[in-house]
């Protein structure tokens, strides 16, 4: 069964720091491009951070740029989102998924890890 | 405010078809770049369900449907099963924002 579990998520203060992990199952994970993707509380989906196969072209949502940073470890099938600066903004529920390259859809999805900023 | 408009939320009985639309520009649908759709129903992982605008992924039922006119795009869903109550975003990608991908804000379906 193709799978992508989230992790890391929680409750940090402003300026704080937090990294996500998506730990990928049942395909060949370096075969595909990954994203983040994150959806606010009440609010629509929005597009964090893509890398692809081999973690040498990486893209970042402006708000994101400079403070989030995303990776991958093939070896490991697993994927991270590693973030800093935290803004209370940032507050959403994050997603992981696949994808082949930037342009393909997102095809398998997470359930998702939550990461609330907030003093 | 999402690139995408999408209508916040639509209705209909079991049974009925409903159609979602997804309004665009010329740097995103307009542009020729491909329209994918995902449906999130709760307490389960979002799953996708047209992509390059008019295919379904294996075991979508054929209810679905996807299409574009101009800068606009489609759900249509035929057949509404109580089972099909969620949320619904239509996802492309835009030239004024490096080719980024977009989503619009979401629709939610409700089977009366």
């Amino acid at each position: 069964e193709v799978l992508l579990v989230e992790s890391g998520g929680g409750v940090v203060r402003p300026g704080g720091s937090l990294r996500l992990s998506c730990a990928a199952s049942g395909f060949k994970f370096e075969d595909f491009g990954m994203s983040w993707v994150r959806q606010v509380p009440g609010k629509g989906l929005e597009w964090v951070s893509s890398i692809n196969w081999d973690g040498g072209s990486r893209g970042y949502e402006d708000s994101v740029k400079g403070r989030f940073t995303i990776s991958r470890d093939n070896a490991q099938n697993s994927l991270y989102l590693q973030m800093k600066s935290l803004r209370a903004e940032d507050t959403a529920f994050y997603y992981c998924a696949r994808h082949y390259d930037f342009r393909s859809p997102l095809d398998v999805w997470g359930q998702g890890t939550s990461v609330t900023v907030s003093s | 405010q999402s690139v995408l408009t999408q209508p916040p939320s639509v209705s209909g009985a079991p049974g009925q078809r409903v159609i979602i639309s997804c309004t665009g520009s010329i740097s995103n649908i307009g542009a020729a770049y491909d329209v994918h759709w995902y449906q999130l129903l709760p307490g389960t992982a979002p799953k996708l369900l047209i992509f390059g605008t008019t295919n379904r992924p294996s075991g979508v039922p054929d209810r679905f449907s996807g299409s574009r006119s101009a800068s606009s795009a489609s759900l249509a869903i035929t057949g509404l099963q109580a089972e099909d109550e969620g949320d619904y975003y239509c996802q492309s990608f835009d030239s004024s924002l490096s080719d980024s991908r977009i989503f619009g804000g979401g629709t939610k379906l409700t089977v009366l």
